[in-house]
């Protein structure tokens, strides 16, 4: 079965820091990495996915993660955040290749960034 | 264009009493998905449905619950006999490629 783990369950910075959400993952096969944010009130978003190719993937906002298969991992980073990216974010993944298609999420990051 | 919708937003019942949600997926999207999101769990995975294929049950938390797609498109969630750790937000998402996922707002469940 896959589990999805993601360090930090609340992260407060000041606007203009740097941002690296952690997230680390247990699956033997072939996998589907996502990151998807929820900003207050609204629904969940796809950030960024990983296939395969480029381990380095960029998504919106300025988002970028990084998928380093001998870790597991595949956290999240922005050089400079915004109040605006204030929200939850959850990291996931799904077996690839054609395998079982629901997603396993990790329990969330809660993300403020002060003005 | 139109996301997912899923309906009612909002559902108060009543502790042993049987809720149906409803999804309606992205229109062409063969794959649909139920997730669970509470305070303790997190986002769980519920069920899945791709196409005319057997939908993969193997989040489904207990024989309570059960899920139906019609005609390949909209589909219901039904929880039997409800109990107040069902109490969640229900979100449905739905998928042309089965791999990204279009998440819909959810339906708030709270059981009394």
């Amino acid at each position: 079965a896959q589990s999805v783990s993601q360090h930090n369950h609340h992260v407060i910075l000041s606007e203009a820091a740097s941002l690296e959400l952690g997230c680390n993952y247990s699956y033997g096969g072939t996998v589907n990495l996502f990151w998807y944010v929820q900003y207050p009130g609204q629904h969940l978003q796809l950030l960024l996915k990983y296939f395969s190719g480029d381990p380095l993937v960029k998504g919106i906002k300025g988002f970028e993660a990084e998928f380093i298969k001998s870790k597991f991992s595949f956290n999240l980073r922005k050089p400079s955040v915004q109040w605006s990216d204030t929200a939850e974010y959850f990291c996931a993944v799904n077996a690839g290749g054609g395998g079982a298609d629901g997603l396993t999420f990790g329990k969330g990051t809660h993300l403020i960034i002060q003005p | 264009g139109a996301g997912v919708s899923q309906s009612p937003s909002n559902k108060v019942t009543e502790k042993g009493k049987d809720v149906e949600l409803r999804c309606d997926p992205i229109s062409g999207h063969t794959a649909l998905y139920w997730y669970r999101q509470s305070l303790g769990q997190g986002l769980e995975f519920l069920i899945y449905f791709q196409g005319n294929s057997a939908p993969d049950k193997s989040g489904l938390p207990s024989d309570r619950f059960s899920a139906e797609r019609t005609g390949g498109s909209v589909s219901t969630l039904t929880i039997q006999r409800t109990q107040q750790e069902d109490s969640a937000v229900y979100l449905c998402a739905s998928s042309r490629d089965r791999v990204r996922q279009y998440f819909g707002p959810g339906t708030r469940l709270t059981v009394l």
